[in-house]
Order: C-alpha cells, then sequence, then structure tokens
C-alpha cells in the first residue's frame, strides 16, 4: 500500500530554468496539496488540486508557478525561470476527501536547489 | 484569518523528562486540529488528532486536548525517548481545504 510518491527527491537547477516536481497521491485519493517548506519554517500552502481541477490556489505566486493535476497521472508543480529564492523543500500532500476531518498524508518531499 | 502559533524551539530534553509544546489557534470557527511529526529527510506524519472541544488526541504517548476556552492544543508526553527527537508542527484546518501549519519546534532528546 504505496504512500504517497514525490519524485524526484533532490533537485538541482541553475538560474533561468525550469523546475518539474512529480507527486502521485495514495491510492484512492483524489485531492491534492503542495506546500513549500523553507529552511527553519513551517509549511506554507500553495494549491489544493482535485482531478482536472484547480480548488484553491490562494498560496501560489502569481508568475512562474503553475500546477496541474491530470485525469491520468501524478500531479505536476511547474517552477519556470527559477531563482535561488525557489530554493526549498516543496511537499506534495493527499487525502481521500476534503475538508476538516480528512488528515493529510505527506510525501517524503522535493528538495530543489537552485544554483 | 486562521493561524496557528506555536512555541518557539529548539527543545532539549533528557530522556524520560515530561514533554510540552505549546499551540494556540486562531479561528472564526470550529476548525480540526492536529499535531504531525517531521523524521530528519522525511515528510510530516499524522501524530494525533481531535475535531472538536475537549476532544484528546493520544498516539504513542503523545496527548493533546482541544481546548477551546483557551483556544489551545498543546503536546504532551510524560517522558520522552531519544528516538521521539523530531519537529513538531501543530495545524488546524476550518472547512477551506487547506491545512494552516504553526512553524514547527525541534525537539532534540539526549540519552
Amino acid at each position: 500500500n504505496a504512500g504517497v510518491m514525490q519524485n524526484p527527491r533532490h533537485l538541482v537547477r541553475r538560474r533561468g530554468q525550469e523546475a518539474r516536481l512529480r507527486c502521485s497521491p495514495m491510492k484512492g485519493h483524489s485531492h491534492v496539496y503542495w506546500y513549500r517548506q523553507l529552511p527553519e519554517e513551517g509549511l506554507k500552502f500553495m494549491v489544493y488540486l482535485q482531478k482536472e481541477n484547480i480548488i484553491d490556489e490562494s498560496g501560489m505566486p502569481k508568475e512562474r508557478f503553475s500546477a496541474e493535476f491530470p485525469k491520468e497521472g501524478p500531479s505536476i508543480l511547474r517552477i519556470q525561470q527559477v531563482v535561488r529564492g525557489d530554493s526549498a523543500a516543496y511537499f506534495c500532500a493527499s487525502s481521500p476527501q476534503g475538508g476538516g476531518n480528512s488528515p493529510l498524508h505527506f510525501g517524503n518531499g522535493t528538495r530543489l536547489t537552485v544554483t | 484569518g486562521d493561524s496557528v502559533t506555536q512555541m518557539e524551539g529548539p527543545v532539549t530534553l533528557s530522556e524520560e523528562a515530561f514533554l510540552t509544546i505549546n499551540c494556540t489557534y486562531t479561528a472564526t470557527g470550529y476548525p480540526s486540529l492536529f499535531w504531525y511529526v517531521q523524521y530528519p529527510g522525511e515528510g510530516l506524519q499524522l501524530l494525533l488528532k481531535a475535531t472538536k472541544a475537549d476532544d484528546k488526541g493520544s498516539n504513542k504517548g503523545f496527548e493533546a486536548t482541544y481546548r477551546k476556552e483557551t483556544t489551545s492544543f498543546h503536546l504532551e508526553k510524560g517522558s520522552v525517548q531519544v528516538s521521539d527527537s523530531a519537529v513538531y508542527f501543530c495545524a488546524l484546518t476550518y472547512n477551506n481545504n487547506d491545512m494552516r501549519f504553526g512553524a514547527g519546534t525541534r525537539l532534540t532528546v539526549k540519552p
């Protein structure tokens, strides 16, 4: 019973390149969340998606960041033209349903380093 | 907006000491409250939760009680072990589809 799978585990990009982070939710989970964790800080919500729909993207920067969760395949967080400030750990979480009583199951994260 | 405030770390204890990590929240209604734990190099794992006032969540010797009157959800353990060394996050979610996390408290337990 695989948990939330994220890849790659570590990603190094030069300034100006694109970063693609993948997340496969737990089996049976149709709700996906992306969070960013800066060093020595808590997690900051970025975006919440269901299959083929973005439900809440209030935490996403307005430029360069996008997310999708297609009908088939993993959820993708895409960062275009990366800058050093994008260096962080990006965590994906999934749940079987939304709302307050459904705990999130987290992946092990992708650690993005921008050089 | 809704938010969570945790006591600042780091916290360093000796094995078998008593642990308290304070957490208070601000919310417009009645959120569900959670404690998550993050071990080095890993994602967050749910430790315990409480969904309404006066509920007590418990797991692996950890406990936290949902106190509406003090808007708190303090984490406690009577006797910590070296293996409890991790970062602990208090969180709430309130019908808005995203979970709000505190900044985390790093706990180090020494033998």
